[in-house]
């Protein structure tokens, strides 16, 4: 079965440091998302992309953070100058674009901000 | 505010007895309606969704929803340890990409 691929699946950096969070969503999957889930709290959305650009996104996703998709297949999540309370688990999720579609979410990137 | 909400529990049910999840949502602009199980530490899996009135099956999974009432529930028959997890609820808007997750309610099934 077709699975959305995360890697790193542990990112430890320094405060202040830029990270680069990469995904390769399901590969007939039209939309793709980033989602943030800090230790015990909910699971957070952060922004949704669709035909090249944003197509919604929170207000946690200030500008610090911004995504992209470089090639046919990889989209990536950069965090330009980490925080401590930037430090959560990442989920990448992509979904078809029928109406009803579900996501589906990769195994996730833990990111741990020293 | 678009809101989701469960009840965090825990739920706890002996092994082979029904589970029952709930779970309301605050904008009747809500389309689409999942359910999620979580284990601690990895990424949500999809159980089911549901998106007309009225029950939809699938295995021991029975999604059930009734949107006058704004309220969507998740059935789990003869429950097994391994259901053990946190079950999230997410709604998607009409028109909107963004989906909504609810906090979650852990179950725990005794042996």
């Amino acid at each position: 079965e077709p699975e959305v691929t995360q890697t790193p699946s542990h990112q430890v950096t320094q405060m202040g440091q830029e990270v680069i969070l990469r995904c390769v969503p399901i590969s007939n999957h039209l939309y793709f998302y980033w989602y943030r889930q800090i230790l015990g709290q909910k699971v957070e959305f952060l922004v949704s992309f669709y035909n090249n650009e944003i197509s919604e996104k929170s207000e946690i996703f200030d500008d610090q953070f911004s995504v992209e998709r470089p090639d046919g297949s990889n989209f990536t999540l950069k965090i330009r100058s980490t925080k401590l309370e930037d430090s959560a688990m990442y989920f990448c999720a992509s979904r078809e674009p029928s109406q009803y579609s579900p996501l589906h979410f990769g195994n996730g990137t833990r990111l741990t901000v020293t | 505010q678009k809101e989701v909400e469960q009840n965090s529990g825990p739920l706890s049910v002996p092994e082979g007895a029904i589970a029952s999840l709930n779970c309301t949502y605050s904008d009747r602009g809500s389309q689409s309606f999942f359910w999620y199980r979580q284990y601690s530490g990895k990424s949500p899996e999809l159980i089911m969704f549901i998106y007309s009135n009225g029950d939809k099956e699938d295995g021991r999974f029975t999604a059930q929803l009734n949107k006058a009432s704004q309220y969507v529930s998740l059935l789990i028959r003869d429950s097994q340890p391994s259901d053990s997890a946190t079950y999230l609820c997410a709604v998607r808007l009409y028109n909107f990409n963004k989906f909504y997750f609810g906090s979650g309610t852990k179950l725990n099934v005794k042996p």
